[in-house]
């Protein structure tokens, strides 16, 4: 059975440093393109980071693009989001979801960890 | 761009539903594939796939759900509404990295 579980959200102040984790089950990370998408109060989902399996590409939503770092490890079979220089406006819940190539669509979905940038 | 229309929609139960979806640019890509997917997330859940290229159901979706539409133009139909089909639908492009449409949210009148 395939699933994915986030952790490592949580409060920070703005201009802080989080990583989030995503550790998958199921399959291999290094098989597949991975994702992250989030869904900030309010507002509808947002699609900001992919990577490919192979060959190995990051892609970057312009909003997050020079702050957040997407990487994968496959010995711990699992899919991070480096986030640096947070901002108010990246208060959101984050889900990590597995790219089907086929489909060129998300057919997994993590459940989610929520960032709350305050001061 | 996605855009959808509309953005809420109320609709009595049993009824019928439908939201739009169009795209800035066609989706159809040159392998002969249209990659537009729809999504539906319901208050507090993680998003859930129905719908990917255009008109293929997810396993475990119930038939009352259908896609179709071709270039920059889709549509996901609900025959029938029920309760559990409250929330938010959005549709998303997967040929230029991938965007989501601003999402339908749909509630029972």
């Amino acid at each position: 059975e395939v699933q994915l579980v986030e952790s490592g959200g949580g409060l920070i102040q703005p201009g802080g440093s989080l990583r989030l984790s995503c550790v998958a089950s199921g399959f291999s990370v290094s098989d597949y393109g991975m994702t992250w998408v989030r869904l900030a109060p309010g507002k509808g989902l947002e699609w900001i980071s992919f990577i490919r399996s192979r060959p190995v590409n990051m892609h970057y939503a312009d909003s997050v693009k020079g702050r957040f770092t997407i990487s994968r490890d496959s010995t711990e079979n699992s899919l991070y989001l480096q986030m640096n220089s947070l901002r108010a406006e990246d208060t959101a819940m984050y889900y990590c979801a597995r790219v089907d190539s086929i489909t060129w669509s998300f057919d997994y979905w993590g459940q989610g960890a929520l960032v709350t940038v305050t001061s | 761009v996605m855009t959808q229309s509309p953005l809420s929609l109320s609709v009595t139960l049993g009824q019928p539903a439908s939201i739009s979806c169009r795209s800035s640019q066609s989706l159809l890509f040159r392998d002969g594939n249209t990659y537009l997917s729809w999504f539906h997330q319901r208050p507090g859940q993680s998003p859930r796939r129905l719908i990917y290229k255009v008109s293929n159901r997810d396993s475990g979706v119930p038939d009352r759900f259908s896609g179709s539409g071709s270039g920059t133009d889709f549509t996901l139909k609900i025959s029938r509404v029920e309760a559990e089909d409250v929330g938010v639908y959005y549709c998303m492009q997967g040929i230029d990295l991938f965007t989501f449409g601003p999402g339908t949210k749909v509630d029972i009148k």
